[in-house]
């Protein structure tokens, strides 16, 4: 049974540019939770898709959006990229419902410079 | 805004013991409740839910919830150098949202 995944591991960028996060749920699994998780923080909700739609969104700016493909992997995308936006991205994949329990994918270390 | 308090630790406890992680939430409709384990550098693993009043048991690991006090907790008997982590406890709110709130966390050291 195939868990999260997520691509790319490590990713380095400069002040201003974009970057994409990918990430495939667990099998079974539609909705996908897109964190952010500062050193010594818990994770921080950007928003979360079900349905190729975004269904709730956290206290992020704009620059942060993301898309669900029909096979309901999903993508994350930061543009204009200030150094305070280094920070493990983690996707969390789910099947909502009184449960809702949330499993996460490896994250992506984002380090801007 | 609700919240999720823990106590960023360490907490510091010697192998064979019993690890005690406390949890406070403000939301008093809240209905579900997760510890997840997060090794340095790692992303968080789920290691209990628990959802009614009481303990709910799973091998070393004890969660307990308090509605009315609106507080959970996690025992890890019989501590392992290999609990070392922190563990993070999360809520969903009330309202029909299906996004928990993490708290930051407690640092568990666990020394042979």
């Amino acid at each position: 049974d195939a868990g999260v995944t997520q691509s790319p591991t490590h990713l380095i960028k400069t002040r201003g540019q974009q970057v994409t996060l990918r990430c495939s749920p667990k099998s079974g699994h539609d909705t996908v939770s897109w964190y952010q998780q500062a050193l010594g923080q818990g994770p921080q909700f950007i928003f979360q898709y079900y349905e190729e739609e975004e269904r709730q969104r956290g206290n992020f700016p704009d620059r942060f959006s993301g898309h669900q493909f029909p096979n309901y992997s999903s993508e994350l995308n930061v543009n204009a990229l200030l150094l305070g936006d280094s920070a493990l991205y983690l996707c969390a994949s789910s099947i909502p419902g009184l449960t809702n329990e949330q499993f996460f994918g490896p994250g992506t270390r984002l380090t801007v410079l | 805004q609700k919240e999720v308090e823990q106590n960023s630790g360490p907490l510091s406890v010697p192998e064979g013991a019993i690890a005690s992680l406390n949890c406070t939430y403000s939301d008093r409709g809240s209905q579900s409740f997760f510890w997840y384990r997060q090794y340095s550098g790692k992303s968080p693993e789920l290691i209990m839910s628990i959802y009614s009043n009481g303990d709910k048991e799973d091998g070393r690991f004890t969660a307990q919830l308090n509605k009315a006090s609106q507080y959970v907790s996690l025992l890890i008997r019989d501590s392992q150098p290999s609990d070392s982590a922190t563990y993070l406890c999360a809520v969903n709110p009330s309202g029909g949202s299906y996004i928990p709130t993490f708290g930051r966390g407690t640092s568990l050291i666990v020394h042979p």
